[in-house]
């Protein structure tokens, strides 16, 4: 079964730096979203795409975050100087139109010193 | 504003025994209603959905859930658990796109 994709599992980045999760979705998807899980609490939408631009953002995505389909496999999520809070881990999920079930991959675990 | 809520954090049952995790949603429109499983270490996977028709959906590994509009409830149930199940379960809602998680409810299975 095709599935989504995560590189790293585990990023370790220090306070400040920039960091790029990078995702593939399963192929014949069009749209494609990015989750965050703050160990201990809930799973939090933070952005969907589609079409090369993003369709909805939560209050989380805010300047510091962005998103980017750089090719046709690939779609990555950029976190420009990292903060402690930032500290969770990333789900990327992909869906083949707005109202069918996401498929997540395993996520990323980011850690920021 | 739509919300989730599942009301047990932690639940154990005893392996063969049946289970049913609770959730509640708020939504203004019909919902699309989720379950997701999540082993530790490893993403979300889809146990089952709904979005219209028959209110008792089939899903994997032998689960099903109950749309209940007027008790705004989508609880997941299984008859026989089994030690593999153990995991957390997350019940959303989300129409276009946007998914809207519980807090989660973590399964233990005891021998």
């Amino acid at each position: 079964e095709p599935e989504v994709t995560q590189t790293p599992s585990h990023q370790v980045t220090q306070m400040g730096q920039e960091v790029i999760l990078r995702c593939v979705p399963i192929s014949n998807h069009l749209y494609f979203y990015w989750y965050r899980q703050i160990l201990g609490q809930k799973v939090e939408f933070l952005v969907s795409f589609y079409n090369n631009e993003i369709s909805e953002k939560s209050e989380i995505f805010d300047d510091q975050f962005s998103v980017e389909r750089p090719d046709g496999s690939n779609f990555t999520l950029k976190i420009r100087s990292t903060k402690l809070e930032d500290s969770a881990m990333y789900f990327c999920a992909s869906s083949e139109t707005r109202d069918q079930p996401q498929h997540f991959g395993d996520g990323t675990r980011l850690s920021i010193l | 504003a739509q919300s989730v809520t599942q009301p047990d954090i932690h639940i154990t049952v005893s392996e063969g025994a049946s289970l049913e995790l609770r959730c509640n949603y708020s939504y203004g429109a019909t919902p699309y209603l989720f379950w997701y499983v999540q082993s530790p270490g490893q993403g979300l996977q889809l146990l089952l959905k709904y979005f219209s028709g028959d209110t008792l959906v089939q899903g994997i590994k032998g689960f099903e859930a109950e749309f209940k509009r007027s008790q705004s409830s989508f609880n997941l149930r299984k008859p026989s658990v089994h030690w593999s199940d153990a995991a957390e379960y997350f019940c959303a809602v989300g129409p276009h796109g946007k998914l809207t998680f519980g807090t989660g409810t973590r399964l233990t299975i005891i021998p």
